[in-house]
């Protein structure tokens, strides 16, 4: 059982290229989010799914997408980078029931 | 619209204070309310949510839905609950946000 597996662990960009984070969980959560943490900002809210075939934006989409064609799996895409986008993204499940978070190890990426 | 406002950056208290963390939302609906912590190197945790009305850890949180706040608190702080601590809104549609976080640091 391998909870929420978030790839690349590491990037490093240059401006106007594009990426494709992935996301794969195995616990059969219906709730997906994807979060940006900045030093001193907290977590915020990039996109979320709560369910196969249902995406919506969060507080911070822009530049952004998403997709969830499987239960499984919620990849995000980065179209074109820009320095704005270098953060720690996080890929996260939750257990709708019982309010439990389940977090990827995090992404680290850096625009340059 | 939905937003979650933790005021304070840093909490600092001697062990065997009082603490309270101070969180206060906006939402217009019913929300679920929801308190994280994230130890030292450690992953975000479920601390407490507001429809189990637990206490954990000797920490407990009230909705107070006039005054949009849901504070939590603990009458006697240890050193081991040195820790981040988010505050956390889902609504209806399944969204969550977090506040910005408060670092609660007990000292000896």
């Amino acid at each position: 059982n391998a909870g929420v597996t978030q790839t690349p662990k590491f990037r490093i960009l240059k401006i106007g290229q594009s990426m494709t984070l992935q996301c794969t969980q195995d616990m059969n959560h219906n709730y997906m989010y994807w979060y940006r943490q900045d030093p001193g900002m907290g977590l915020k809210l990039i996109y979320y799914s709560v369910g196969a075939g249902i995406t919506d934006k969060g507080e911070v989409p822009n530049g952004y997408n998403v997709s969830r064609s499987t239960t499984e799996d919620f990849p995000l895409r980065l179209e074109l980078a820009a320095p704005s986008q270098t953060s720690v993204y996080f890929c996260q499940t939750r257990d709708r029931e019982k309010g439990e978070l389940f977090f990827g190890e995090g992404s680290r990426l850096t625009v340059l | 619209a939905q937003r979650v406002t933790q005021p304070e950056k840093l909490l600092s208290v001697f062990k065997g204070a009082p603490v309270e963390l101070k969180c206060n939302y906006s939402y217009s609906g019913s929300p679920e309310l929801f308190w994280y912590v994230q130890y030292s190197r450690q992953r975000l945790q479920l601390l407490l949510r507001h429809i189990s009305r637990e206490s954990i850890k000797g920490f407990t949180a009230d909705l107070n839905k006039g005054e949009t706040s849901f504070h939590l608190k603990k009458p006697f702080a240890q050193e081991e609950d040195s820790a981040m601590y988010y505050c956390a809104l889902s609504n209806q549609g399944g969204k969550l946000i977090f506040g910005q976080g408060t670092e609660l640091s007990v000292k000896p």
